[in-house]
C-alpha cells in the first residue's frame, strides 16, 4: 500500500480566516513533506520533516505552519493567508529522505478569497 | 543547488508513435532520478525511477535511461496512447539536502 491520504480535498478560505490541512500516511515512512503546486508549475518544496522533526523549512511565510504530532500524521495550519497563496497543497512521505522514493496524496485544492 | 531543465516543454505525438522527454542536471552528485506523471487535476504520480548505479530502466513501455558523464537522463514512451497525454516531470535528488529539483514539466499530447 503507498497510499498518502489528505484531507480536505477541496477548501475555500478567507484570508483572516485560519484552517489546517491534514496528510496521513501508514507505509512506516519517516520522512513527510509539504509541497505547494500552481497550475501548469511543477511542485515546489516548502518544508521537510524527518523522523518527527522539521528537518527543511524553504523560507516559507510565517503564516504556513507546519506540525507533525506523530511519525504518520503531517498538518499544515493556515492563517491569514493572501489570494495568492490559491494552489495544489501536496503532502508526499519516504521511507528515508536519501534517495527513498517520494509518493504524494491526491492533494487538496485551496482557495483564498 | 541542484538545477534541472527539462525539454521539451509541450510535445505532440500520434498515437503509436514514440515520446522522448530529455532532461540534463547540474550536481553531479545526484544520484536518484525519478519521472512523475501528473494528470489534468490529480497528483503527481512515479511512473519510473533511475539510480546512478545503472544507465537504463525499463518497465513495458516506459523506459529512461541515464548518462552520468553528461549529466542528463530520459524518459522513452514507446507505443503511445491517448491516456499517455499528461503532464510529465523529471526530477534529480539534491546530494546536499536530500530533497527532490523538479524540471519544468513536459506536456505530452497523443492523438487518436
Amino acid at each position: 500500500d503507498t497510499e498518502v491520504t489528505q484531507t480536505p480535498k477541496h477548501l475555500v478560505m478567507g484570508m483572516t480566516n485560519k484552517k489546517s490541512l491534514k496528510c496521513e500516511q501508514h507505509m512506516g515512512h519517516r520522512a513527510m513533506y509539504w509541497y505547494k503546486q500552481k497550475a501548469k508549475k511543477p511542485p515546489e518544496l516548502m518544508f521537510v520533516y524527518s523522523y518527527e522533526k522539521l528537518s527543511i523549512n524553504e523560507s516559507v511565510p510565517s503564516r504556513f505552519s507546519p506540525e507533525c504530532p506523530n511519525s504518520s500524521l503531517l498538518n499544515l495550519h493556515l492563517h491569514a493567508l493572501q489570494p495568492e497563496d490559491s494552489a495544489l497543497y501536496l503532502c508526499a512521505s519516504s521511507q528515508g529522505t536519501r534517495g527513498d522514493t517520494i509518493y504524494f496524496g491526491e492533494g487538496s485544492w485551496l482557495t483564498v478569497v | 543547488g541542484e538545477n534541472v531543465e527539462q525539454h521539451p516543454s509541450t510535445l505532440s505525438v500520434q498515437e503509436g508513435d514514440s515520446a522522448v522527454i530529455k532532461c540534463t542536471y547540474s550536481d553531479s552528485a545526484s544520484n536518484y532520478f525519478p519521472w512523475y506523471k501528473q494528470e489534468l487535476g490529480k497528483r503527481p504520480q512515479l511512473i519510473i525511477d533511475i539510480r546512478s548505479n545503472v544507465g537504463e530502466k525499463k518497465d513495458q513501455r516506459i523506459a529512461v535511461t541515464l548518462n552520468k558523464t553528461a549529466k542528463h537522463f530520459s524518459l522513452h514512451i514507446t507505443e503511445t496512447q491517448p491516456e499517455d497525454s499528461a503532464v510529465y516531470f523529471c526530477a534529480a535528488l539534491n546530494s546536499g539536502y536530500s530533497t527532490l529539483t523538479f524540471g519544468k514539466g513536459t506536456m505530452l499530447l497523443v492523438s487518436p
